[in-house]
Formats: structure tokens, sequence, C-alpha cells
């Protein structure tokens, strides 16, 4: 079974400043897909950025980008000018890419969460 | 489109109670699931659909049921509530595989519920 790793729970980063949010897995899998979920305080899951794994190009939305480390198995997300609104719990996630095994492909495995605070 | 809509936000149940939690989905996604959150957890799957009349199990099932009568529903049901099933429950859903946008999945707001 896959499983994620969220080290830390708690991070703080001023406004304007850059944070990285670290994110470790297991898998014995080759083909997958990784993704970081935004949760404000509106309890509201908001998928930030997703990285497949078979692209060695790591992605990039905006201000997001992700540092994909497939053979150490790390997808970190760094933030870049950060803003008041980008408070909020950060979850990583995988997924398999499934092949024949529908309900598996489909199934997200979390991890547990880095609450990230942006002080002015 | 609405998107993933689930009713009610907030719950309180007493122990024993029984109760569903509906979900309900307009983007003709086949694939439906529910997961629980609780702190310091992260999210986990309790159960899931593949399509109409086809479910299966989760990471944590005990204690709850579901059906999929329709592509567009998944009401999930706590057929006997404890204290343990106190936790924020939400419905997610996704196209199927064979749609080369099948791997984003949409999240519903949340479900509240306390189990006193």
């Amino acid at each position: 079974a896959q499983t994620v790793t969220q080290s830390q729970p708690e991070m703080s980063v001023q406004e304007a400043e850059t944070v990285t949010l670290s994110c470790t897995y297991d898998t014995s899998e080759s083909d997958y897909y990784l993704f970081w979920y935004k949760q404000p305080p509106s309890r509201q899951m908001i998928l930030v950025i997703r990285q497949e794994a078979y692209k060695q190009q790591n992605a990039t939305e905006n201000r997001f980008s992700v540092n994909f480390q497939k053979a150490a198995k790390s997808f970190s997300l760094k933030i870049s000018d950060s803003q008041l609104g980008d408070a909020a719990m950060y979850f990583c996630a995988y997924r398999s890419a499934g092949g024949l095994n529908t309900g598996t492909a489909s199934k997200l495995t979390f991890g547990t969460g880095t609450r990230l605070q942006v002080t002015l | 489109n609405a998107g993933v809509t689930q009713t009610p936000k907030f719950q309180v149940l007493k122990t024993g109670q029984s109760m569903t939690l509906q979900c309900a989905q307009d983007m003709n996604h086949e694939y439906m699931s529910w997961y629980r959150q609780d702190p310091g957890m992260g999210l986990r799957l309790i159960h899931y659909s593949v399509g109409a009349g086809i479910t299966d199990q989760g990471e944590v099932p005990n204690g709850y049921n579901v059906s999929r009568s329709t592509t567009e529903d998944f009401p999930l049901r706590l057929l006997s509530a404890a204290p343990s099933q106190t936790s924020v429950y939400f419905c997610a859903s996704s196209y199927s595989l064979t749609s080369a946008i099948s791997y984003e999945q949409y999240f519903g707001p949340g479900t509240r519920l306390t189990v006193t």
C-alpha cells in the first residue's frame, strides 16, 4: 500500500517570502500522479498543482511550483511571493495510474497535512 | 454546473441514531468516493464507486454503507452512529480513466458530523 508523509505539521512564512512544504511517499509503482491540495478555513479542498510521475519536468502554476524527485520519492511544494490568502492546510496526495484497475487508480492517499501561517 | 454538492453541512447525532449523508454531482463523473477527515490524520477513504451499481470498500469502511443507483448520487449511510464517527466527511468525484483529464478529483464542501 502507498503511504504519504508530511513531516511538517506547521510552517510559517512572511508575506512576500518563499516557503517550501515537504512531502515524501512510498510506492512500488512506476506510474502515478501526485497532487497538492489546499484547504482554507472554509474547508473546501482546492487542487493547487499536480505532477505526472512520467514527466521529468517539474509542474508550475503561477506562484506554486514543485520539486519532484522520483528516485528519492520526494514531492515538495514551493510557494513564492506568499500572500495572506495562502494561509491554509496543505495536503500532499498520491494517486496510482492504475492500469486496468480503475478503482485502485481512482483512490487518493493523503498525507496528514501542513498548516501554513502567513504573517505580515 | 453545481459541481459536487453535499447535504447537510452540519449534523449532530446521538449515539445509536442512523442517518444518510447526501452527495450529488452534475458533471457525469463515473467515479465517486467518500472520505473522512480527522485532526492529524489527513483524509481517509471510506467507500468508493467506479460507476452506477458498483461500490467497494476503502481504508475505513466499518460502520458505513453506500449504494450507487444513479451516476449522479452517492449517499453514505451511518447505520448506528458512534462517537468515533465524529468527523468531517467529504464526497469527491472524477471522470473515468478513459478520459485524459480523469486524474483530477472534485470535492464537495464537506459535512461536519458530531456524535454525542
